[in-house]
């Protein structure tokens, strides 16, 4: 079946590092691909997202690119802050809406 | 982005009693409502997919009868958790989505603590 596999965390790194979050998928057909972030109490939010290969999804300075023929959506960062800790998952969603989600990283920023 | 309101966003019961956990879509009409479960320190899993005046679908392994989900109008679903014991204890987040839309907008999350 549809599964996503994310690099296990904690993640530590301190301000202004470089990040990386790597991410694989598989699915049949042609899934759309999604980051969220969820901070300390509270719920999921969508942070990017990518719905055919190629598509380079980006916001707040984190970027994915879909890469079909690796089948990944590795998550980067050039410059993290101690506001970017959190945990974040990377899913994915086929033609029937059904969103799965990888185990979830979580971000350790420090100053 | 469309907004889902979820309430309450914690709640401690007693061992026994029923929970009930509303989720609102603020300003779309949610024809379908995703509800997950969420164990510390792991990922979301799907319990049950509703479409508006229909019955759940309940993932496989989720007990409908203790979970029961409740679908009345396009902007309102309900989950409630009957006779519900400590290991029901978890973060429940909801997720609405527009007919013909192609994301899921996600609420808050409610943290239930059962005691």
């Amino acid at each position: 079946g549809d599964s996503v596999t994310q690099m296990e965390g904690p993640v530590t790194l301190s301000e202004e590092a470089f990040l990386t979050i790597n991410c694989t998928y598989t699915a049949t057909g042609y899934p759309s691909l999604f980051w969220y972030v969820q901070y300390p109490g509270e719920g999921l939010q969508l942070l990017l997202k990518a719905t055919k290969a190629d598509d380079k999804g980006s916001n707040k300075g984190f970027e994915a690119t879909y890469r079909k023929e690796t089948t990944s959506f590795h998550l980067e960062k050039g410059s993290v802050q101690v506001s970017d800790s959190a945990v974040y998952f990377c899913a994915l969603k086929t033609g029937g809406f059904k969103t799965i989600f990888g185990a979830g990283t979580r971000l350790f920023v420090k100053a | 982005g469309a907004v889902v309101s979820q309430h309450p966003s914690w709640v401690i019961c007693k061992s026994g009693t029923s929970v009930k956990i509303e989720c609102r879509s603020l300003d779309f009409q949610a024809t379908t409502m995703f509800w997950y479960r969420q164990f510390p320190k792991q990922s979301l899993m799907l319990m049950a997919t509703s479409n508006e005046g229909s019955k759940a679908t309940y993932e496989q392994g989720v007990e409908k009868d203790k979970f029961l989900i409740n679908h009345a109008s396009l902007t309102l679903s309900t989950l409630t958790v009957t006779s519900a014991h400590p290991e029901d204890s978890s973060f429940y987040i909801c997720s609405g989505r527009q007919a013909g839309g192609t994301e899921a907008f996600f609420g808050q999350g409610t943290r239930l603590t059962v005691v």
